[in-house]
């Protein structure tokens, strides 16, 4: 069975300043992996995905993540955070093949900015 | 591009109440649809499958006669919480598959916040 783990429950930032959220997981092939932000009370928007080739996955809104396969690792980063990224993250994992479209979901990071 | 339409919204109801929550794709077919769970201040976690013309599939500590899923057309699945009670109430969201040779990924709804009283 699959997994991901984000191990950062709350993380707070100052406003320009860089951010890294972090998300592992656990499955015996190279996933699919995503990461969503949800503002309170929201549904899910997605940033960005990897499912193949470079490892280096540009998002929306400045976001880009990286995936390393010796770590098992997808962390998100961003290079200077707006007030108006505070939000809760989530990373994902899908198996793909006939699993395509199902999510395994870490446990989330909320993300403070002070300004 | 492709989307999910989730409705209703918001749902408000006494304890005892059959509440039931539709998740469509507006311009796709989608012959498997998914159904999540959001506690508050949780992840969310996968509920169940719903599959076109056969049962749903559930997930282990998912309560099938609890959360009724029917998916009668490539276009429409439907989740029925019965009998909800007050520990019922979560956000429940939706999602379906991409394309995935596109590089789809799934299309989530809006989600519906379930408040049971």
């Amino acid at each position: 069975a699959q997994s991901v783990t984000q191990p950062d429950i709350h993380i707070t930032v100052s406003e320009g300043a860089s951010l890294e959220l972090r998300c592992n997981y656990s499955y015996g092939a190279t996933p699919y992996l995503f990461w969503y932000v949800q503002s309170p009370g929201q549904g899910l928007q997605l940033l960005l995905k990897y499912f193949s080739g470079d490892t280096l996955v540009q998002g929306i809104k400045g976001f880009e993540a990286e995936f390393k396969r010796s770590q098992s690792s997808f962390n998100l980063r961003k290079p200077s955070v707006h007030w108006s990224d505070a939000a809760e993250y989530f990373c994902a994992l899908n198996a793909g093949g006939t699993s395509y479209g199902k999510l395994t979901f870490g446990q989330g990071t909320i993300l403070t900015v002070h300004p | 591009g492709a989307v999910v339409s989730q409705h209703p919204s918001r749902v408000i109801c006494k304890s005892g109440t059959s509440v039931k929550i539709e998740c469509r794709s507006l311009d796709f077919q989608a012959t498997t649809m998914f159904w999540y769970r959001q506690f508050p201040k949780q992840s969310l976690m996968l509920m169940a499958t719903s599959n076109e013309g056969s049962k749903a599939t559930y997930e282990q500590g998912v309560e099938k006669d609890k959360f009724l899923i029917n998916h009668a057309s490539l276009t429409l699945s439907t989740l029925t919480v019965t009998s909800a009670h007050p520990e019922d109430s979560s956000f429940y969201i939706c999602s379906a598959p991409g394309n995935r040779a596109n590089g789809q990924p799934q299309h989530f709804g809006d989600g519906t916040r379930l408040s049971i009283l």
